[in-house]
């Protein structure tokens, strides 16, 4: 079974300037998750997707990030623009949507180490 | 906001002795979930612990979850160098999960 895809793995840009990162699933996976993982941090939720609808953007700081999933498997976050505080690891999940159970266990991508100067 | 508190933030050991990490919640957690994360890697699931003072065994790792489902822990028996990486709870509210700041273990051989 193929893992989280995620391109590209690392980036560098200059403050202000715009990025974009991508994210595959695995199939079959409904919900989708993205991450920011500060050094020595615990990832921190940006933004959850059941499918291509928004379950939870409670701390996407919307006026630099936004992200889609138009066709409810591959999705994209954008920041424009960013900050010097924006250089982080972006993970990438997924995972079976919780129906019966209290939840399912996430799988991550390899993420993309964004560099910011 | 809700936070999941995490202890120590690194340990060093000999390997051979035993790891402990904890951690702490200040309300009530619909369950918690362990991921390890090696260097340079990403998280990868261990377990899911849902029931009051659940205890499940993965080889050398036991995990707790307390009576009030507010802590948990992962415990080490006999340290190996493959067990370097950064441990983290991930405690669930919600439907929400908030994931603790991680212990970073290293093993000396």
């Amino acid at each position: 079974e193929a893992g989280v895809a995620q391109s590209p793995r690392y980036k560098i840009i200059e403050k202000r300037q715009s990025v974009a990162f991508w994210c595959n699933p695995i199939s079959g996976h409904a919900t989708l998750y993205w991450y920011q993982q500060i050094l020595g941090q615990g990832p921190k939720l940006l933004i959850q997707f059941q499918n291509n609808g928004v379950v939870d953007d409670s701390q996407l700081p919307k006026d630099r990030f936004s992200a889609e999933r138009l066709k409810g498997v591959d999705s994209t976050l954008k920041i424009q623009p960013a900050k010097l505080e924006d250089s982080a690891v972006y993970l990438c999940a997924s995972s079976f949507p919780s129906v019966t159970r209290t939840s399912y266990e996430q799988y991550f991508g390899p993420g993309t180490r964004l560099t910011v100067t | 906001g809700q936070q999941v508190m995490q202890i120590p933030q690194y340990q060093h050991v000999q390997e051979g002795e035993d790891f402990t990490t904890y951690c702490n919640s200040s309300t009530t957690l619909s369950n918690i979930q362990w991921y390890k994360q090696r260097p340079g890697g990403h998280p990868v699931f261990l377990i899911q612990l849902v029931k009051s003072g659940e205890v499940k065994k993965q080889k050398r790792l036991t995990f707790q979850f307390g009576e009030a489902k507010k802590n948990s822990s992962l415990h080490i028996t006999a340290t190996q160098t493959t067990d370097v990486g950064t441990y983290f709870c991930a405690g669930r509210y919600w439907g929400k999960l908030i994931f603790g700041q991680g212990t970073e273990l290293s093993v000396k051989p």
